[in-house]
């Protein structure tokens, strides 16, 4: 599996877009980008996922790079609850030969500030 | 629907002893995963399912066991905690095929002393 670079802590305030960052130079070509978070404590949580096309949920927007090789989630409107651990993680379907393998690193910790 | 849920929410265990941590999930999901957590670190793949009746080694499988002998429950077994396996354990669950989208359990708070 393709290995991931983030940042280890952003900061934001809130109401204002939050952009986390996030390097995967070595992702292959049927390998999918996702985010996921988690709330102190609480179980990770699923936002979003992509393969080369901008995506946009209720949650969140995910930037991919032409070149696959980086992307960006954004929050657009961030809130204190938006405080979390954001993890980006590169990674197969599920299916196949591929059992949904999720390599979480250490992520990014996002503070949402008044 | 409850998701996926997690029994118990917390243990304290002696060294030496044994203990099984339950997951359930009601989303008829195929794939489940049992992974721990260490204090500032992500998470670990111990052991996972893509079926009923069926179990495979993920990243840190000694000192566990598991068993799934019903789609919806996926057992996670300690034969003799030993403080190392101080963790917090999470289980998700998938469909096959899918986005790769898991849920995850509240998770179970496990100190060995």
């Amino acid at each position: 599996d393709a290995k991931t670079t983030q940042p280890p802590s952003m900061d934001c305030a809130e109401g204002r877009a939050a952009n986390l960052p996030c390097n995967h130079s070595t992702i292959s070509g049927n390998e999918y980008v996702y985010w996921y978070r988690q709330i102190h404590s609480q179980g990770p949580q699923y936002i979003i996922h992509g393969l080369k096309n901008n995506e946009t949920n209720e949650m969140a927007s995910l930037i991919i790079t032409e070149d696959r090789k980086s992307s960006t989630l954004i929050l657009p409107h961030a809130t204190l609850r938006d405080t979390a651990v954001y993890y980006c993680i590169v990674s197969l379907r599920a299916g196949g030969t591929s059992y949904g393998k999720l390599t979480f690193g250490q992520g990014t910790i996002l503070t949402v500030h008044p | 629907n409850a998701g996926v849920t997690q029994t118990p929410k917390f243990r304290v265990l002696k060294t030496g002893q044994s203990m099984t941590l339950l997951c359930a999930q009601d989303m008829n999901h195929e794939y489940m995963y049992w992974y721990r957590q260490d204090p500032g670190m992500g998470l670990r793949l111990i052991h996972y399912s893509v079926g009923e009746g069926t179990t495979a080694k993920g990243e840190v499988p000694d000192g566990y066991n598991v068993s799934r002998l019903k789609k919806q429950n996926f057992l996670l077994g300690l034969e003799s905690a030993a403080p190392s396996q101080t963790s917090v354990y999470f289980c998700a669950s998938s469909l096959r095929g899918g986005i790769n989208e898991q849920f995850f359990g509240p998770g179970t708070r496990l100190t060995v002393l």
